[in-house]
């Protein structure tokens, strides 16, 4: 199984909401990664976590939290989002946090913030 | 810190040609991969290819790494219109220059039937 699944596809949140964004790959991979992209612009790291453990953060604002229950498991909670915030939020792992790994992606949860 | 640099930016051809887009980068790197994302959608991951190699295929596709120029190419050949999505390289990057993927401002391809 070479998948890695988000769910949930789309999401409209208002700015006083609470909500999470889940990611979850069989694949035996130990590191996990959020990515935030912008219409027609690169993917942009946000998180890296390594064994479980966050590795990276991209200084990104405390309103988005990562979280990695298990090995097999990334979520992402948001809470008191801005418009600009909107955005498509890719997963991806990989069998090592190097970067000489190819990264596996999943089909991105598309946000909207109201 | 964005390493790789792709162009063009924007390619429009016709099914059955072949479509080159290349990525410069700033410093050393051990290497270099390609993604390939459809609209909307995740990215794919399509070729890794290592500095000391110059060369590597898979399928349709032909990747060359020039370490003296810090440039690389992807070639597609005989294109489809299913190959209509957006190129990206992507380099090591951040702290050390390998702490992290850093992925290129893209080159959309179209593919015209």
């Amino acid at each position: 199984d070479t998948e890695v699944t988000q769910t949930p596809k789309h999401l409209v949140m208002g700015m006083t909401n609470k909500k999470s964004l889940k990611c979850e790959q069989h694949m035996g991979h130990r590191a996990m990664y959020w990515y935030k992209q912008k219409a027609k612009k690169p993917p942009e790291l946000m998180f890296v976590y390594s064994y479980e453990k966050l590795s990276i953060n991209e200084s990104v604002p405390s309103r988005f939290s990562p979280e990695c229950p298990n090995s097999s498991l990334l979520n992402l909670h948001l809470h008191a989002l801005q418009p600009e915030d909107s955005a498509l939020y890719l997963c991806a792992s990989s069998q090592d946090r190097s970067p000489g790994y190819e990264q596996y992606f999943g089909p991105g949860t598309r946000l909207t913030v109201t | 810190s964005q390493q790789g640099e792709e162009d063009p930016q924007a390619l429009s051809i016709q099914e059955g040609e072949n479509a080159t887009m290349n990525c410069s980068y700033k410093t050393s790197i051990n290497n270099l991969q390609w993604y390939r994302q459809n609209s909307g959608r995740g990215l794919v991951h399509l070729i890794l290819i290592r500095s000391n190699e110059r060369e590597k295929h898979s399928g349709r596709l032909r990747v060359t790494l020039d370490t003296s120029k810090k440039s690389s190419s992807l070639l597609i050949t005989a294109s489809r219109a299913a190959d209509t999505a957006s190129y990206f390289c992507a380099t090591p990057g951040g702290r050390g220059g390998s702490e992290k993927l850093v992925f290129g401002k893209g080159t959309k391809l179209t593919v015209n039937p």
